[in-house]
């Protein structure tokens, strides 16, 4: 079964911090990983994916097969990255299955 | 193209009452996700459609939900009777074909049953 655990609602940290949220899967086969965000008052969009390996707005995210993780980072936070983040996963031919979501809150 | 359109935007009704929601796809796109968005459970898939036939509505909680993709762009979501513990944001997403493709979400409606 596809699943996806963000262990943590809430993550506060100072603005110029750097910012780490976990994404741990479970899936048998070869999974596609993704991070989306919703900003206030917005609707939710994709951050970024692993299969295109770019840097989104400061944001990395490798895909670690060996510990099924997937993990979002940034080195520096500003406060303009203050959102909600959902990990998500996908398989072959199948939808969307989403984290709970992490509320990062970067603090001035 | 505007994005996905969700109407209404607010919902306030009373327990026991019909409430139906509404989407409008990107156009172009031919799969369709309803996702219900609450504090405790996060986004749960509620049911997904593919070029307008309903494939996996596992996520539906009860027979009061059902949910209908008259045509290629439009999508309705009914709760009948709606309960209290509906309360919750429902978002449409579409994207073109399952899998991996990005999708897109609407804006989703904010409903409160009282």
């Amino acid at each position: 079964a596809q699943r996806v655990t963000q262990p943590e609602k809430l993550l506060s940290v100072f603005k110029g911090a750097p910012v780490e949220l976990k994404c741990n899967y479970s899936y048998s086969g070869s999974p596609e990983l993704f991070w989306y965000v919703q900003y206030s008052r917005q609707r939710l969009q994709l951050l970024l994916r692993h299969i295109s390996r770019e840097s989104i707005k400061g944001f990395t995210a490798d895909l670690n097969k060996g510990e099924t993780s997937f993990h979002l980072k940034k080195p520096f936070a500003q406060e303009e990255d203050s959102a909600m983040y959902y990990c998500a996963l996908s398989g072959r031919n199948t939808p969307l299955v989403f984290g709970k979501g992490t509320r990062l809150s970067v603090i001035a | 193209d505007a994005g996905v359109i969700q109407s209404p935007r607010h919902e306030v009704t009373e327990m026991g009452q019909e409430v139906t929601l509404r989407c409008k796809l990107i156009s172009g796109h031919n799969s369709l996700f309803w996702y219900r968005q609450t504090m405790m459970r996060g986004l749960e898939l509620l049911i997904y459609f593919n070029n307008n036939v309903p494939i996996d509505d596992s996520g539906m909680p009860e027979d009061r939900f059902s949910a209908k993709m008259p045509n290629a762009s439009f999508s309705t979501l009914k709760i009948q009777p709606s309960e209290p513990r509906d309360s919750a944001v429902y978002f449409c997403a579409s994207s073109l074909g399952t899998g991996g493709n990005e999708q897109f979400f609407g804006p989703g409606t904010r409903l409160t049953v009282l």
